[in-house]
């Protein structure tokens, strides 16, 4: 059974462009969230997804969207990218937040 | 707003020396705290969940517990692929969905 599953594992883009990271939760998880780990730091909750909206986001510029899908698997979308984003991207994905989440392997974002 | 402090930031330790990782939280009505292992480059993987105070669980070398206001999670006999950092995320419910992540610890376990 596949866990949570990430692409692309890395990705080197340029200030200012556009960047759209994919994510398919494990089998049987409906609920998608999307966290941002600088180096050295946790986990930053960015949204969470569940029945293809926006339940939940935190503390993040518009910037920063998202999507979910029919089939639950979801996508983040950055614009106008900054050397700040540079990061380490997770999706994590359950059927019942209070069972806990499933992370995938993220993806390292580098912006120059 | 929900917090959540790990400490130490590193430790080190000889393989065979037993020791405790603090999570100290601060969080309205806590509906479960997280103890997740993440290794360099990867994403973080599940290792308990606690939901009261007195909680207790193990795994292998890993014992996890929760009082009202922190967590421990003591190592024992460690070995060298016991080092990882070590995160914990507390999760408060109602209308938060999020995990509120402490900055974790990095721990070191020399052969």
């Amino acid at each position: 059974d596949a866990g949570v599953t990430q692409s692309p594992t890395h990705l080197i883009k340029t200030r200012g462009q556009q960047v759209t990271l994919r994510c398919s939760p494990k089998s049987g998880h409906d609920t998608v969230s999307w966290y941002q780990q600088a180096l050295g730091q946790g986990p930053q909750f960015i949204f969470q997804y569940y029945e293809e909206e926006e339940r939940q986001r935190g503390n993040f510029p518009d910037r920063f969207s998202g999507h979910q899908f029919p089939n639950y698997s979801s996508e983040l979308n950055v614009n106008a990218l900054l050397l700040g984003d540079s990061a380490l991207y997770l999706c994590a994905s359950s059927p019942d937040v209070n069972y806990g989440y499933t992370f995938g392997s993220g993806t390292r974002l580098t912006v120059v | 707003e929900d917090q959540v402090t790990q400490s130490p930031e590193a430790l080190r330790l000889q393989e065979g020396e037993s020791s405790s990782l603090n999570c100290s939280y601060t969080v309205s009505g806590l509906r479960g705290l997280f103890w997740y292992r993440q290794d360099p480059g990867k994403g973080p993987e599940f290792l308990f969940t606690l939901y009261s105070a007195g909680e207790e669980k193990e795994k292998e070398r890993l014992k996890a517990t929760l009082t009202k206001k922190e967590s421990f999670l003591h190592i024992t006999a460690p070995k060298p692929e016991d080092s990882a950092t070590y995160l914990c995320a507390a999760y408060s419910g109602g209308s938060n969905y999020k995990l509120t992540f402490g900055k974790g610890t990095l721990l070191t376990v020399n052969p």
